[in-house]
Formats: structure tokens, sequence, C-alpha cells
């Protein structure tokens, strides 16, 4: 079992430009949550994705958008991006039946300059 | 915001000392409180979890102690060993769907 695989591990952008990132959740796991953390802090809800449905969302503005395909993978767009979406963004995929156990990929280090 | 306060921010303990890092939430909506492990370059990894109906959860060296009342919750590293070096968050359960709020982190350095 490969787990929670997120690419890419770092990318660098500069201000002004859209990103995407991408997760693919633990087999038979069919939730996904995005979270941002900031260096130094704990991780902070962007939003989940069920169903390829977007669940609920976290104090994100619109810039922060995403997506969830029929085989439950996902990504996390982030347009004009400014200076302080500097972050380790993080997937996390959980079962339905089971949401509260959540499982975290490594996650994508941006650097927006 | 948080709304789940961690401390300390950093420990320092010998090799074979006990860490013991608290939380304090707000919103208890939802009875789950998991603390997650993570190392450096590393997204996080559950480390342990308790639900409220038992004040004690104990897995190996990793003890939850849990204050219903206070609204509190800690966890215990016995027997501190250099491998659990690393940044530990308590996360608080906010619904039914799995939406976490996480502590700041506490970074825990074991010294040999």
């Amino acid at each position: 079992d490969a787990g929670v695989t997120q690419s890419p591990t770092h990318l660098i952008k500069t201000r002004g430009q859209q990103v995407t990132l991408r997760c693919s959740p633990k087999s038979g796991h069919d939730t996904v949550s995005w979270y941002q953390q900031a260096l130094g802090q704990g991780p902070q809800f962007i939003f989940q994705y069920y169903e390829e449905e977007e669940r609920q969302r976290g104090n994100f503005p619109d810039r922060f958008s995403g997506h969830q395909f029929p085989n439950y993978s996902s990504e996390l767009n982030v347009n004009a991006l400014l200076l302080g979406d500097s972050a380790l963004y993080l997937c996390a995929s959980s079962p339905s039946v089971l949401q509260e156990t959540q499982y975290f990929g490594p996650g994508t280090r941006l650097l927006v300059l | 915001q948080q709304q789940v306060k961690q401390s300390p921010q950093s420990l320092i303990v010998q090799k074979g000392g006990i860490s013991i890092i608290n939380c304090a939430y707000e919103n208890t909506a939802f009875d789950y409180f998991p603390w997650y492990q993570q190392f450096p370059g590393k997204g996080p990894a559950l480390l342990i979890a308790i639900r409220p109906d038992v004040s004690e959860k104990k897995e190996g060296r990793f003890t939850i102690s849990f204050n219903k009342s206070a609204k509190q919750f800690s966890l215990h590293i016995m027997d501190s060993q250099p491998g659990d070096s690393a940044t530990y968050f308590c996360a608080s359960l906010t619904d039914s769907w799995g939406k976490f709020q996480f502590g700041a982190g506490t970074q825990v350095v074991v010294t040999p």
C-alpha cells in the first residue's frame, strides 16, 4: 500500500501565478482533505472533498479551489499567488466510514517569490 | 486561528526522561482527540488518539490523559528516546466529517 502520495514535492512560483497540487489517497479511502501548514504552525484546514464535491471549507479565500476525480484523487489550485501562500500543503485521506482516521501525505512545499 | 492551545512550544529532555505536552480546546462538538508526530520533511503521522469516555489511553511509551471538565488533554512520552525527536501536534475533531483544528505544535528534542 503506497499510502497518501502528493506531487510535486517542491514548487517555486512568483506572485500572481497559479499553481496546481495533486494528491492520491490511500487505497480504500474516498475522502480527501487539504491543509496548509505555515512554517512553525499547525496545519490549517482548507477544504474537504467527498463524492467529487467540496463538502466543507475552512477560512480560505476563493483563490483556493479544488477538485476530486472519480478515482478519489484530488487537486488543489491556488490562483493569484501571494507571498503569504508560501507553506507546506498537506493532503489527508480517510474512509467515509471512519472520517476521523486521517492519513497525511508528505506534503508539497510551495515557495512564492 | 488556532482554537486548540498547545504548550510548551518546545522542550528538551534527556534520554530516558519524560516529555509532557499539554493542549486545551474550545470546541466540544465531537469527542475525538488525536496526537500527530511530524518529522522534518514529512507529513504528520497519527501517533495515538483518545475519546473522552476514558480518562487515559496508553500505547507503548505514549499516554494520553484527558480532563473533559477542564477541556484539556496531554501527551506523555515515557522513557524518551532520541528517535522521538520530532514536532508533536494535538488536534480536536470539530465535526462528523473529519475537520480538525490543530495546535501550533511542540518541538521535542531528546538528548543522548
